[in-house]
């Protein structure tokens, strides 16, 4: 029984570049939330989602930054031409279906960007 | 201003005694608030949350819930230096976490 998964664990980008980051919630959970933190800050929220759909993006930086989650496959969190500020720890998180939803978020191991 | 809100610390309790984390909130519809616990480097995980009224326990842990006065807290009895870590409380206001910058609570030893 897995839980959520990320990958990369540890990512390392020149800036300029892009970064990918993937989360798959864990099994029968449909929805997925991303979190960033930075060295010594708390958990900024990022983005909700659900299969292809984007609930709340309230916390998403207005450039450079996107997330989805398809019908098949992980939520990708994509960051467009890195920046050094862009250094961080991203944690995924998911809950189960509409219904069960009792606000437990179950977090992957988060993937740490470190850009050059 | 943030729905909840959060006494920022940081918090130094000494080994064996009660650690007591406080949070208070603004909207009076909010209905369940929840607990996470943070270690450095790892990732947050629940440990507690609560929906009523009063007093909730786990173990060495307590929630508690004042609905009349809009504050929720967590007490850790008994602390213990496994319990040093950041603690996070929010109430899932619009399908969602927000958290804060926690509380970190250091137990020394």
């Amino acid at each position: 029984n897995a839980g959520v998964m990320q990958n990369p664990r540890h990512l390392v980008r020149r800036r300029g570049q892009e970064a990918r980051l993937r989360c798959s919630p864990m099994k029968g959970h449909s929805h997925v939330y991303w979190y960033r933190q930075l060295p010594e800050e708390g958990l900024k929220f990022m983005v909700y989602l659900q299969k292809e759909n984007i609930i709340d993006e309230s916390g998403m930086p207005k450039e450079r930054f996107s997330a989805e989650f398809p019908k098949e496959g992980p939520s990708i969190l994509r960051i467009q031409q890195v920046v050094r500020g862009d250094s961080a720890a991203y944690f995924c998180a998911s809950s189960p279906r509409p219904g069960t939803n009792t606000g437990e978020l179950f977090f992957g191991e988060g993937s740490r960007l470190t850009v050059l | 201003q943030k729905e909840v809100e959060q006494n920022s610390g940081p918090l130094s309790v000494p080994e064996g005694a009660i650690a007591s984390l406080n949070c208070t909130y603004s909207d009076r519809g909010s209905q369940s608030f929840f607990w996470y616990r943070q270690y450095s480097g790892k990732s947050p995980e629940l440990i507690m949350f609560i929906y009523s009224n009063g007093d909730k326990e786990d173990g060495r842990f307590t929630a508690q819930l004042n609905k009349a006065s809009q504050y929720v807290s967590l007490l850790i009895r008994d602390s213990q230096p496994s319990d040093s870590a950041t603690y996070l409380c929010d109430n899932f206001g619009n399908e969602k976490l927000t958290f804060g910058t926690g509380t970190r609570l250091t137990i020394i030893p």
